[in-house]
Formats: C-alpha cells, structure tokens, sequence
C-alpha cells in the first residue's frame, strides 16, 4: 500500500500569510506516460464533509479560489494558501489515486495564529 | 445539483451487521464509480472501497477486506455498503462520495461527497 505523510500535523498561520503544507508519499505517484501526478487536496472544515479542492497535483477544483496552489511530483507534494483567509480554517487531506487502496494522509489542522 | 444521501446508520453489537444506503441523484448514476470513506470519532478519513460504474469491479480498503461488500442499483441510482463482523473501531461517519470524470476517462479521486451517517459499535 501507498502510505502518504503529511507535515506538519498542525499549523498556525496569521491572517493574510502564507500557509504551507506537505505531503509525502511512500512511492512514485508520477504517471510518467501522461505526465499526472496522482493525488489530490481535500478540505474539511468543521462539522462539514470533505471538499476537493485540487487533483494532478496542481489543478484546482472549480470554483476553487486561486489563493489555493498544490505543486510537486513523483513523491513530493504541497498545498499552499497564499494569503490566509479565516475562511481557510479546516483540516486539510492529500489523498494518492494511483492505486488501490486509495489512501489519505493524516491530515494537517490549519488554524489562526 | 448533486446529492448523495446516507442512511442506514446507528447503534450495533460487536460481531453483528449493518448495511448502509446512498441516495444520488443530479448526475447519471450509471457512468461514476462511487466510493465509501470513513471518519472515526476526532480522526482523518480512511477509504473504505470502490464500486466501478457498471458494478463489474471492486476494490477495498485493508481494514474491511473480507468483511464489508460494496453493491449498487444503477436502475435506483443507490449505493450499498454490507458491514459484517462489525468490530468497535468500525464506530466512525460514513461518507459515500462520487468518483471523479473528465472528458476522457474517470478517476479515484472524490470529487462530491455526502453528510455521512454515523455508525457506533458498541456492546
């Protein structure tokens, strides 16, 4: 199975400031055929259901305000939030599609510095 | 306007069983593989499996192999997630969630989820 890691586990952020966070995964998660990485941001606020925000590593979701950036490859991967909104307080999750199971990682708890 | 609607959740024994429902409508059912994720109490979320659009193939997570089975209706636009054998650390929220397509092929990626329906195992 693909294990996915995210750091940090949790994060404060001043309104206004960048907020970064990482994901690693246990294997290669590059297509390399078709040039896609396989994984995807989710955001979950409280007492919500998850919401995708961005997949091949950097394509937002519709709708999606352009604050939100995700970028890397192969293994390596972040989400940004370019000016943090208070909006943006929520648990946030990588997930791999590259194979089966399908999983997420931990998550990372963004909060308000 | 998409809407996926559980059901089915509740209060369950250790060792007994329960199946849970997902209602969709607002997009054709028939073409999306569907997705089941959990959430335990205060934790991140776990896949649980996936049912590929015409039902043909099936994947599962580690934890539930053998015990859970995924089934759906194409011609009731529903959902099903057989839980068996249920244990105390299945307790969590169960989100179905729609598989996402583009122009030219369909991925496990989720990309429409539901409110969930609280499953608690507990004797």
């Amino acid at each position: 199975d693909i294990v996915m890691t995210q750091s940090p586990d949790s994060l404060a952020v001043s309104l206004g400031e960048r907020a970064t966070i990482n994901c690693k995964s246990s294997q290669n998660i590059l297509y390399s055929s078709i040039n896609k990485n396989y994984i995807a941001w989710y955001q979950q606020k409280p007492g919500q259901s998850p919401k995708l925000l961005i997949y091949w590593a950097s394509t937002r979701e519709s709708g999606v305000p352009d604050r939100f950036s995700g970028s890397g490859s192969g293994t390596d991967f972040t989400l940004t939030i370019s000016s943090l909104q208070a909006a943006d307080v929520a648990v946030y999750y990588c997930q791999q599609y590259y194979s089966s199971p399908y999983t997420f990682g931990q998550g990372t708890k963004l909060e308000i510095k | 306007q998409v809407y996926l609607v559980e059901s089915g959740g509740g209060v369950v024994q250790p060792g007994r069983s329960l199946r849970l429902a997902c209602a969709a409508s607002g997009f054709t059912f028939s073409s999306y593989g569907m997705h089941w994720v959990r959430q335990a109490p205060g934790k991140g979320l776990e896949w649980v499996g996936v049912i590929w659009y015409d039902g043909s193939n099936k994947y599962y997570g580690d934890a539930v192999k053998g015990r859970f089975t995924i089934s759906r209706d194409n011609s009731k636009n529903t959902l099903h997630l057989q839980m068996n054998s249920l244990r105390v650390e299945d307790t969590a929220v169960y989100y179905c969630a729609r598989g996402f397509c583009d122009s030219i092929n369909c991925h496990n990626l989720l990309d429409q989820w539901g409110q969930g329906t609280l499953v608690t195992v507990s004797s």
